[in-house]
């Protein structure tokens, strides 16, 4: 099955820092997301990206689908942004998950 | 629109016990994917349904099992529950299929039921 390899596993900022999330994976896909897990374990959605560029607000990704990997940026964080972003892909209907990035802002 | 809803939201069982967890998705979505969430596994794939078939199964022994209605609600079983078993269960519901040529698959994930197993 695919592989889905996330990068730091762990990220300490102080608040108004900007960040850049890493996810590497090892066959193509036909969707790839990111999501942030809330304290409570919801998975919010941020974004569908299964190639080229996106922003919402403080967030962007870029994902280079022939390169195989997705990159989250986070500017100006907030201590609301901490939690743990997760990638996501799948080529069907099997979503394989990263191990996540755990996030901790500072203030 | 409303969202992805799972019931229960907690839930205590003993081993050997068996659990049904069930999940409302989205509506107009016609796929519901189920995914267990543990700290030492972390998000595994469980099974996928459309249409009330069941298309896609992660690995995971066959105590797991699920079905989906005509309506799209999908219920998960567990069966012979282990202490192993405690994890966050989530739903997930998606349009699963081709829209204008592109297979368009975003997943939007339930709260969550979490299963503790003593």
């Amino acid at each position: 099955g695919i592989q889905v390899e996330q990068s730091p596993p762990d990220l300490i900022l102080q608040e108004g820092a900007n960040s850049t999330l890493r996810c590497n994976f090892s066959d193509s896909v036909n969707n790839l997301q990111w999501f942030h897990q809330n304290p409570w374990g919801q998975l919010i959605n941020l974004f569908y990206i299964p190639s080229g560029t996106k922003q919402n607000g403080r967030l962007s990704a870029t994902t280079v689908a022939t390169e195989r990997y997705s990159l989250l940026y986070i500017s100006s964080s907030q201590t609301t942004d901490s939690g743990v972003y997760f990638c996501a892909v799948d080529r069907g209907n099997d979503m394989r998950f990263g191990a996540g990035t755990r996030l901790t802002v500072k203030p | 629109k409303a969202g992805v809803t799972q019931t229960p939201r907690y839930l205590i069982k003993t081993r050997g016990q068996q659990v049904t967890l069930s999940c409302s998705p989205i509506s107009g979505h016609r796929s519901v994917s189920w995914y267990q969430q543990t700290p030492g596994q972390g998000l595994q794939f469980l099974f996928e349904y459309f249409s009330e078939t069941q298309r896609n199964k992660g690995n995971f022994p066959g105590r797991f099992s699920g079905r989906q209605f005509s309506n799209s609600r999908s219920e998960m079983n567990v069966s012979t529950l282990e202490l192993g078993d405690s994890a966050l269960y989530l739903c997930a519901s998606s349009y699963g299929m081709r829209r204008t040529g592109i297979f368009y698959n975003e997943q939007f994930f339930g709260p969550g039921t979490r299963l503790t197993v003593l």
